[in-house]
């Protein structure tokens, strides 16, 4: 068990919903980072927040947006879903930012659009 | 760019037939190689973090190798428990850059 919370496990929705997906980090991790991860692509980096703050932007939909709240966990939001959003989305956390930090990664969220 | 490309893309040993998986990789400046294992509907775990060429670490039958383009992940004698997607991702030495990964090797070991 890393200690990363994510929830829910699995999410299925139709074209066009929203959702919300949620990581409650390690405890003492002031580092968030969402990663999405698909049969062809990988894992890609969305976006990182540290202490409430946004450090760092990836791939990231501008359907797509999210926050870390002061109790640090962290809301991935998913909006006018495609078929192509399909994927897994993974919350990973870490002690501080910055090169070389290691990333403790929660079990994801399976999100499936029909 | 940085890039991680990882060979083969899948692999299958027999238990105890030891091989090795390689990750290639293009950034500027590497601040740390890491190698975590994924097993199917869970998050990747980490494994090692090697930070200069000629760096080795070991863990049970997992031996990591590191080369100024390229890394090894040695599996010695492999259980069916090794069976996992070995992904490496890269950090690179400047700034807030996240990791990037490879899109990983999946590895069957049959009893």
């Amino acid at each position: 068990d890393s200690g990363v919370t994510q929830t829910p496990k699995h999410l299925i929705t139709a074209t066009g919903q929203r959702v919300t997906l949620r990581c409650s980090p390690r405890s003492g991790d002031l580092s968030v980072y969402w990663y999405q991860q698909s049969l062809d692509q990988g894992l890609q980096f969305l976006i990182h927040y540290y202490n409430g703050e946004e450090r760092a932007k990836g791939n990231i939909l501008e359907r797509f947006s999210a926050q870390q709240f002061p109790d640090l966990h962290s809301e991935l939001n998913l909006s006018s879903l495609e078929l192509g959003d399909s994927a897994l989305y993974f919350c990973a956390s870490s002690v501080r930012w910055g090169a070389g930090e290691k990333l403790f990664f929660g079990s994801g969220t399976q999100l499936s659009v029909l | 760019e940085d890039q991680v490309t990882q060979s083969p893309e899948a692999l299958r040993l027999q238990e105890g037939e030891s091989s090795s998986l390689n990750c290639s990789y293009t950034v500027s400046g590497l601040r740390g190689l890491f190698w975590y294992r994924q097993d199917p509907g869970k998050g990747p775990e980490f494994l090692f973090t090697l930070y200069s060429a000629g760096e080795e670490k070991e863990k049970e039958r997992l031996k990591a190798t590191l080369t100024k383009k390229e890394s090894f992940l040695h599996i010695t004698a492999p259980k069916p428990e090794d069976s996992a997607t070995y992904l490496c991702a890269v950090s690179r030495n400047s700034g807030n850059t996240p990791l990037v990964f490879g899109k990983g090797t999946r590895l069957s070991v049959i009893a």
